[in-house]
């Protein structure tokens, strides 16, 4: 079955330090990968794409085949990190292009 | 503003009532989506709707349904409500027919049934 998995559903590490969220699909063939966040009081919103293969707020993600990941680094973790972070995947599932999420990682920056 | 609304934010009722979620899409956007998030689980997928046509479905219960209307907003009936429908209801937009590119999200409605 097509899914995405964020094995980690809490994630803490200091201020300064590197982060990665992992975030593991399972799908046959070539699917679009997306990072979504949402802040504290903040309408749920696209961080990233693997196509537009660009590093946004110092986060890059890059899609591992091989490995069906595409998991989401920063080098050095800032504070307003702090979120809820969604993988996400669109693919033909069941006869329909449809786009479809990871239960989520809540990530807090400790100062 | 002009960003996806829904209404209304919170929403109590009882086991075996329904419910209507309204969502209006952004400017232009033709393509309007809903999804579910319960507690310990994602977003799911329920169901999205493109100029008015469903265009795909996700897994949503019969006693539940949508529909996109001509202005493009869209509502989500919620019948024979249970105790597990509780729950944030997303709705999102986007100009594509596809979900290939950015879907813009309101602020959900959550909805709790007594």
């Amino acid at each position: 079955a097509q899914r995405v998995t964020q094995p980690e559903k809490l994630l803490s590490v200091f201020k300064g330090a590197p982060v990665e969220l992992k975030c593991n699909y399972s799908y046959s063939g070539s699917p679009e990968l997306f990072w979504y966040v949402q802040y504290s009081r903040q309408r749920l919103q696209l961080l990233l794409r693997h196509i537009s293969r660009e590093s946004i707020k110092g986060f890059t993600a890059d899609l591992n085949k091989g490995e069906t990941s595409f998991h989401l680094k920063k080098p050095f973790a800032q504070e307003e990190d702090s979120a809820m972070y969604y993988c996400a995947l669109s693919g033909l599932i069941q006869g329909a292009q449809k786009l479809v999420f990871g239960q989520g990682t809540r990530l807090t920056i400790n100062p | 503003d002009s960003g996806v609304t829904q209404t209304p934010k919170h929403l109590i009722t009882a086991t075996g009532q329904r419910v209507t979620l309204r969502c209006s899409p952004r400017s232009g956007d033709l393509s309007v989506y809903w999804y579910q998030q319960s507690l310990d689980q994602g977003l799911q997928f329920l169901i999205q709707y493109y100029n008015g046509e469903e265009r795909a479905k996700g897994n949503i219960l019969e006693r539940f349904s949508a529909q996109q209307f001509p202005d493009l907003h869209s509502e989500l009936n919620l019948s024979s409500l249970e105790l597990g429908d509780s729950a944030l209801y997303f709705c999102a937009s986007s100009v594509e027919y596809l979900p290939t590119g950015e879907l813009f999200f309101g602020e959900g409605s959550r909805l709790t049934v007594l």
